[in-house]
């Protein structure tokens, strides 16, 4: 089955304590981003990477890392954590940047306390 | 950039009643426009999407509408069902900073 796999679901932390999301899509898609969603905000993107080792800035890249060493693979990496950070975040795959269907994994919960 | 605005940002109609969603876009290059339907505590999915090529394009109650002249495209659905209750995204891409979301539309279906 095609799909965009998230870890963990939820997840709640303290401030500075380094964690990563994990991300893995299975359609051999080039293109994968990351987003987060808040409440009136809508989704805005973090992370973007057009193939294995491009990866680039979105809208809202402070304080999130990511690295595309495999084309399956686009962790978000968040070396510090803060209480700004509290978020539901989105991994997307899709075979080009744009003009091809998104598809998201079933999202990330995390609260920094 | 690309700016995307959505409108409105809540909307309330009857069952069977229809709704129309509207979303404005800047970049005259945008070619592009998908909308994306998220169900409460699930993730975005692809609902329907439109080129620039095309003015309107349908599939069953849900129709895309795009007016290149004025940047907007519009999400239309038709003999609304309480499973049409959901929070609906539009997007707009294919210009220099690839795809930009609307902020979203939360759309209730009263009984």
């Amino acid at each position: 089955e095609a799909q965009v796999t998230q870890n963990p679901r939820y997840l709640i932390t303290v401030t500075g304590k380094k964690l990563t999301v994990t991300c893995s899509q299975n359609m051999n898609h080039e293109y994968m981003s990351w987003y987060r969603q808040d409440p009136g905000l809508g989704l805005r993107q973090i992370y973007y990477s057009m193939n294995v080792e491009v990866t680039d800035k979105g809208d809202v890249p402070e304080g999130y890392k990511v690295s595309r060493k495999e084309k399956r693979n686009f962790p978000l990496i968040l070396e510090s954590p803060s209480p700004n950070q509290t978020s539901l975040y989105f991994c997307a795959s899709s075979l080009g940047r744009w003009g091809t269907e998104a598809f998201f994994g079933q999202g990330t919960r995390l609260t920094v306390v | 950039g690309e700016n995307v605005e959505q409108h409105p940002s809540t909307l309330s109609v009857q069952e069977g009643d229809s709704a129309v969603i509207k979303c404005t876009y800047s970049d005259s290059a945008s070619n592009y426009f998908p909308w994306y339907k998220q169900e409460l505590g699930k993730r975005p999915q692809l609902i329907i999407d439109i080129r620039s090529n095309v003015g309107e394009k349908k599939d069953q109650r849900i129709a895309v509408t795009l007016n290149k002249t004025a940047k907007h495209f519009s999400l239309h659905i038709t003999e609304t069902q309480p499973e049409d209750s959901a929070v609906y995204f539009c997007w707009a891409g294919g210009g220099a900073d690839g795809l930009t979301f609307g902020k979203g539309t939360h759309l209730i279906i009263q009984p």
